[in-house]
């Protein structure tokens, strides 16, 4: 069985620049967690969704981070636009049935660098 | 608010000697709380290590315990005899059962073994 892959695994983005980072869950799972991972801020949840639906927006992310479920085996995170502080490692994770204690599987990771 | 300490960003320890990553937590808002334990490996994604959702419960999984100690609101992890293959950062968590909330991490703990 197929793990959770992120494409790309490396970007490059000039200042003010859309990227668009690309996720496949795990083949049968319900929820979906976009992680966004720096050295001083650690782990922090972008959005969550439940089948498809969004759950989690990610407070303080919203305004030019935007996250979508086109269907249930592919999911998106766009940053518009893009600024030098967004440079981070962007994760994903599925869990079959979270519920707050199911095992979450990540993705290998997107490290992104804004210049 | 919620929140998980690891006190330790890095940790060296020789081969086949004793091992303890501290984790303590804070769950002002969280009635039950689950811990976790995850683990990155050199050159993988993030991997759950074990988890315990009802205090006073150990869990363990490849040699490693943890234990949920509620009194002292701790989840140290431990491990009698590491190997080189224990490399790795490892990640603390909580979250609550039984609702979508989002998993809070710790900082991690960079675990280094002298051969």
């Amino acid at each position: 069985d197929a793990g959770v892959t992120q494409t790309p695994r490396h970007e490059v983005a000039e200042k003010g620049q859309t990227i668009i980072l690309k996720c496949e869950p795990v083949s049968g799972h319900n929820d979906l967690f976009w992680y966004r991972q720096t050295k001083i801020q650690g782990l922090e949840l972008l959005s969550y969704f439940r089948s498809k639906s969004l759950m989690e927006d990610g407070g303080a992310f919203k305004d030019r981070f935007k996250a979508e479920m086109l269907n249930s085996s592919f999911s998106t995170l766009k940053i518009q636009p893009t600024e030098p502080k967004d440079s981070a490692v962007y994760l994903c994770a599925s869990s079959l049935d979270w519920g707050g204690y199911a095992e979450q599987f990540f993705g290998p990771g997107t490290r992104l660098t804004v210049l | 608010g919620d929140s998980v300490t690891q006190t330790e960003g890095q940790v060296t320890v020789s081969e086949s000697k004793s091992l303890i990553i501290n984790c303590t937590y804070s769950a002002t808002s969280i009635a039950y709380p689950n811990l976790f334990w995850y683990v990155r490996y050199p050159g993988e994604g993030l991997q759950l290590l074990l988890k315990v959702i009802t205090a006073g419960q150990k869990g363990s999984s490849r040699g490693f315990e943890a234990t949920y100690n509620k009194e002292t609101t701790s989840f140290h992890l431990q491990k009698a005899s590491v190997q080189e293959s224990d490399s790795a950062v490892y990640y603390c968590a909580l979250s609550e059962r039984g609702s979508n909330y989002q998993l809070i991490w710790g900082s991690g703990t960079k675990l280094i073994i002298k051969p």
